[in-house]
């Protein structure tokens, strides 16, 4: 089954900073993949889907790569806020054969500090 | 989140006893899930439902069924609390968006603490 790989140790970084969260994948590229935002105690926020033929992705201040080469989605947030503090959460969709279900990672949690 | 909600937000429970978490929205949409977090693993599939008459297990279904009561509502019921499912759970809708895609709309989430 497919394994999701992401950082479960929270990234602290400078306000202003660009962050740089990873999600790894194992076996078989999904045909679309998603990242969330999560706040303490709410639910996931769907933040951004980048299809499998597309290598990024850019939503304002956010860039998403996605490289099926290295099994792998790099996201991407410049010039970063405290109010950008979050869990984000990557997840996989491995296309309508499969239902379009949603595999998802266990999340990594950045702090922007003032 | 105010177009996904869940009753209740919270809720402390004794083994054994049968408890029911309901989800309600008004997105329109047909696909409903039902998800668990745990601190480390992330969101896990209960069950989910792709219509009122189709309902399929999902990764972690032993302990929990569910009904889908309409189109816009879709229960989950712990037949017999124990401790370790002690979590927070989470309703979602999604629908086919502009390109085909599914992406998922989560309601704010139920605590439940089973002691």
């Amino acid at each position: 089954s497919q394994k999701i790989e992401q950082n479960s140790e929270a990234l602290n970084i400078q306000e202003g900073k660009t962050a740089t969260l990873t999600c790894n994948y194992t076996n078989y590229s999904p045909a679309y993949l998603q990242w969330y935002r999560q706040d303490p105690g709410r639910g996931p926020v769907f933040l951004l889907l980048i299809r499998e033929n597309e290598k990024e992705k850019r939503k304002e201040r956010l860039k998403v790569t996605f490289d099926t080469t290295l099994k792998q989605s790099l996201f991407h947030f410049t010039a970063s806020q405290p109010a950008d503090s979050a869990t984000y959460l990557c997840a996989l969709d491995m296309g309508g054969n499969a239902g379009n279900m949603l595999t998802f990672g266990g999340g990594t949690r950045l702090m922007v500090k003032p | 989140d105010a177009d996904v909600t869940q009753t209740p937000r919270n809720r402390i429970t004794k083994t054994g006893k049968r408890i029911m978490l309901e989800c309600s929205q008004t997105k329109g949409h047909d696909r409903m899930y039902w998800y668990r977090q745990d601190p480390g693993l992330g969101l896990r599939l209960i069950y989910y439902s792709f219509d009122v008459k189709d309902i399929n297990k999902g990764e972690i279904s032993d302990g929990y069924s569910v009904s889908r009561q309409a189109q816009a509502k879709f229960s989950l019921s712990l037949e017999s609390a124990i401790p370790n499912q002690t979590a927070l759970y989470f309703c979602a809708t999604s629908d086919p968006g502009a390109g085909g895609t599914y992406e998922q709309y989560f309601g704010p989430g139920t605590r439940l603490t089973v002691t």
